[in-house]
């Protein structure tokens, strides 16, 4: 079955430190996406990153990072020299087909990052 | 650009009062979803539709919860009668989609979601 972990409920560091949210997911598809999506304090979800399962690349956007690896089933957001407005619950989300061939999708549990100024 | 619009913000009512909730998704969009957002359950898709007709409506949790989509600028939830239990928040999304097959690889773009509360 799919699923997606997100083992770190709670994180809190000091403005400018580096964090590291991780992501572990399970499927029996070979074709599969993954996302980040940001849950600010105000309640909406923003979309933060794509990657499909055949691309491993890790990608760089300013200050966010993404390190896909197929080997370890993982997907980890870095965010480099955090800052205030990084703080709200990060979801990883997986979407693949079940068993049955529907499409579906999971979201995590969900990090909550919390950077103190 | 609009984003995806909902409606309304807050919602409190009485249980077996009827509830609707109300989304325009983003222009342009091809597919709309509806989630419900709850501390014990996280996040849960309820249904998708695809240039305005229901793909899956597997999510839905029951009978009484309902939803239409009759243009490609809006889609309501509606739940009859409600219940305590249906508080949550529950958020509306929309995606270009490349095709039915692909709906769900797509990159969601949500709503503000509406936080509804059954007394």
């Amino acid at each position: 079955a799919q699923k997606v972990t997100q083992a770190q409920t709670e994180i809190s560091v000091v403005e400018k430190e580096d964090v590291t949210l991780d992501c572990v997911y399970e499927t029996r598809d070979t074709t599969y996406y993954l996302f980040w999506y940001k849950q600010p304090p105000s309640g909406e979800l923003v979309f933060l990153i794509r990657r499909n399962s055949f691309d491993e690349q890790n990608e760089i956007s300013g200050r966010y990072s993404w390190n896909f690896q197929k080997s370890t089933s993982s997907f980890n957001f870095t965010i480099t020299a955090s800052q205030v407005v990084d703080s709200a619950v990060y979801f990883c989300a997986l979407s693949d087909r079940n068993s049955g061939g529907y499409q579906k999708v999971t979201f995590g549990t969900g990090t909550k990052l919390q950077v103190i100024p | 650009d609009a984003g995806v619009i909902q409606s309304p913000r807050h919602e409190v009512t009485e249980m077996g009062q009827e509830v609707t909730l109300r989304c325009k998704p983003i222009s342009g969009h091809n597919s709309l979803f509806w989630y419900r957002q709850t501390m014990m359950r996280g996040l849960e898709l309820l249904i998708y539709f695809n240039n305005n007709v229901p793909i899956d409506d597997s999510g839905m949790p029951e009978d009484r919860f309902s939803a239409k989509m009759p243009n490609a600028s809006f889609s309501t939830l509606k739940i009859q009668p409600s219940e305590p239990r249906d508080s949550a928040v529950y958020f509306c999304a929309s995606s270009l989609g490349e095709g039915q097959a692909r709906i769900l690889y797509q990159a969601q773009h949500f709503g503000d979601g509406t936080r509804l509360s059954i007394l």
